[in-house]
């Protein structure tokens, strides 16, 4: 099956400061998601991009289909942007399930 | 309704009973979706109903495990004779994605069941 690696696994990161985000995949995707899980364990999409860059606010998401990766920006990290954050994609078959990654651990330091 | 609800928030139970959870899809979303989380790891997929039909049960760790789906909306996760290792969040989520003729749509997720089997 599909497999999607995300990277890094963990991140501190100190208020104000910059990141990024790394979702890799191994096959050709319709679908790709961004979400946050907060500490009450909520799943929150923040980006539905299966190509392309959007921006939402102080996040941002560029997917590069056809090099299998996507990146997501956090600029002026904020302590309520700690959580974990999943990357899932949807294989470019007949099957309709997302396949998520074991995500990226983020804690923002006041 | 506004999101996908599920119900009950929380269960215990003792080894060996069973347990139904319940997910409310959002109004309209054909593509239902059961994951199951265990602590500090990521979301394994379940089972995938298209309207009533659930084409793709790959995920089901057992028997013991099985899931329906009525009227295509409401659907029922059963766990038979629980055991300790069935203690997760369960979480359920819908979209719009419809037919073989599939177009691409966004999947909302509940706030899960915490199941804990004792």
């Amino acid at each position: 099956g599909i497999q999607v690696e995300q990277s890094p696994p963990d991140l501190i990161l100190q208020e104000g400061a910059n990141s990024t985000l790394r979702c890799n995949f191994s096959d050709s995707v319709n679908n790709l998601q961004w979400f946050h899980q907060n500490p009450w364990g909520q799943l929150i999409n923040l980006f539905y991009i299966p190509s392309g860059t959007k921006q939402n606010g102080r996040l941002s998401a560029t997917t590069v289909a056809t090099e299998r990766y996507s990146l997501l920006y956090i600029s002026s990290s904020q302590t309520t942007d700690s959580g974990v954050y999943f990357c899932a994609v949807e294989r470019m078959d007949s099957s309709y399930k997302l396949i998520f990654g074991s995500g990226t651990r983020l804690l923002v330091r006041p | 309704g506004a999101g996908v609800s599920q119900s009950p928030s929380n269960k215990v139970t003792e080894k060996g009973k069973d347990v139904e959870l319940r997910c409310d899809p959002i109004s309209g979303h054909t593509a239902l979706y059961w994951y199951r989380q265990s602590l500090g790891q990521g979301l394994e997929f379940l089972i995938y109903f298209q309207g009533n039909s659930a084409p793709d049960k790959s995920g089901l760790p057992s028997d013991r495990f099985s899931a329906e789906r009525t009227g295509g909306s409401v659907s029922t996760l059963t766990i038979q004779r629980t055991q300790q290792e069935d203690s997760a969040v369960y979480l359920c989520a819908s979209s719009l994605a419809q037919g073989i003729y599939k177009f691409d749509t966004e999947a909302f997720f509940g706030q899960g069941t915490r199941l804990t089997v004792v």
